[in-house]
């Protein structure tokens, strides 16, 4: 069974600080990984869709990349600012018409 | 793009009674959806996925009498809970993908709170 972890569970930073969320599963066939931002009380919002076939995709201030062979991906967020605070969440998609499994998520702090 | 809308965004419901949240594909076809529930500070937990015309897949542990699923439709599956109770409170939220199945796309969420 697919198990999809995050690191660290919280994170604070200050402002304008790059920084780096993790996730990693268990099973490398994955057919997609894809990063969410979830703010309190809200739904999801897409931020990166990275294929099984990618390395690495990129939006504004925001990298993912992926390793699948190691089961791994990272999510890059460059000068952070106070509106980039949210949770973060890592989801692996097994195969074109399987749902998603979720990671706990990252709480991330961008202090002003 | 392609637009999942979810229907009440909020619900308070009295204890015993039950309540539906619709779950509504805008502008694409979407042959399977999926419902998950997220308790607080914790993460999405798939509870179903269902495909148009058929009975729901259940994931181990979630009764499938009191979390009833239908998809009667290419463009809406419902969920209603039945006899609710406070433990039933959370956050469901619902998702879709079209034939292709290559993206998947949420709604924005439905709080239910039981009373």
């Amino acid at each position: 069974k697919q198990e999809v972890t995050q690191i660290p569970a919280a994170l604070s930073v200050p402002e304008g600080e790059n920084l780096v969320l993790n996730c990693s599963f268990t099973d490398s066939a994955i057919y997609n990984l894809q990063w969410f931002r979830q703010d309190p009380g809200k739904g999801l919002t897409s931020l990166l869709l990275i294929q099984s076939s990618q390395r690495e995709q990129t939006s504004g201030r925001l990298n993912a990349s992926l390793d699948k062979s190691s089961g791994r991906s990272t999510l890059y967020i460059a000068a952070s600012q106070p509106g980039d605070s949210a949770t973060y969440l890592c989801a692996v998609k097994m195969g074109a018409h399987n749902d998603m499994r979720f990671g706990a998520g990252t709480r991330l702090t961008v202090k002003p | 793009g392609a637009v999942v809308s979810q229907h009440p965004s909020r619900v308070i419901c009295k204890s015993g009674t039950s309540v539906k949240i619709e779950c509504r594909s805008l502008d694409f076809q979407a042959t399977t959806m999926f419902w998950y529930r997220q308790f607080p500070k914790k993460s999405l937990m798939l509870m179903a996925t269902s495909n148009e015309g058929s009975k729901a897949t259940y994931e181990q542990g979630v009764e499938k009498d009191k979390f009833l699923i239908n998809h009667a439709s290419l463009t809406l599956s419902t969920l209603t809970v039945t006899s609710a109770h406070p433990e039933d409170s959370s956050f469901y939220i619902c998702s879709a993908s079209g034939k292709t199945g290559n993206t998947i796309y949420f709604g924005e969420g439905s709080w239910l709170t039981v009373v």
